[in-house]
């Protein structure tokens, strides 16, 4: 099966500093990946989508200058939250596609942010 | 109208019953549908692809209406480890860009 991590999978940071987070498809080329928010209770919801070696497509209300995505390589995009608040505190998971034959969505593991 | 829209649940349900989950969609040219599970604190995890004749995986049957924008997904004979919330996925007309239902909690007690 495909499969993705994500780097680191807990982060507590004061509010103000910056923090990236990685995810990596490790046994496929992933030709797009995603970036998804889930907060407490709810549902994840799409932040922006990365194509490798293009700017990201942000959704609606996501500030692009906030969430820096990088997607530089066909097995490696990262999330840089910057000025991190406590509103920002959330599950961040990333997924990835690319595998042949499928247009599935293979999950990273998500990483939960806490900003105090 | 939300998008995707899932019955609000939480669903309790004693081991084995037979349990439905619902699903709308607002968008008629979706192409591809799926049924997530998420366990807390971790990751959706692929359930089934949704196909439009319907199909089948063990104890779970997912069907689609494409007429009524309706998923469906039964599970029969739940077990203890069925207990996770189900997310109802849609993609737009490409079959990219997924769309998340609200999800629906199930807990199958004892």
């Amino acid at each position: 099966g495909a499969v993705v991590s994500q780097h680191p999978s807990r982060v507590i940071c004061k509010s103000g500093t910056s923090v990236k987070i990685e995810c990596r498809s490790l046994d496929f080329q992933a030709t797009t990946m995603f970036w998804y928010r889930q907060f407490p209770k709810q549902s994840l919801m799409l932040m922006a989508t990365s194509n490798e070696g293009s700017k990201a497509t942000y959704e609606q209300g996501v500030e692009k200058d906030k969430f820096l995505i990088n997607h530089a390589s066909l097995t490696l995009s990262t999330l840089t939250v910057t000025s991190a608040h406590p509103e920002d505190s959330s599950f961040y998971i990333c997924s990835a596609t690319g595998l042949a034959g499928t247009n599935e969505q293979f999950f990273g593991p998500g990483t939960r942010l806490t900003v105090l | 109208r939300k998008e995707v829209e899932q019955d609000p649940g939480p669903f309790n349900v004693p081991e084995g019953a037979t349990v439905a989950f619902n699903c709308t969609y607002s968008n008629s040219a979706s192409q591809s549908f799926f049924w997530y599970r998420q366990d807390c604190r971790k990751e959706p995890k692929l359930l089934m692809s949704v196909y439009s004749s319907g199909n089948e995986d063990g104890r779970f049957t997912a069907q689609l209406n494409r007429a009524s924008q309706y998923i469906s997904l039964l599970i029969r004979d739940s077990k203890l480890s069925d207990s996770a919330t189900y997310l109802c996925v849609v993609t737009n007309q490409h079959g990219q860009n997924f769309v998340f239902g609200p999800g629906t909690r199930l807990s199958v007690l004892p």
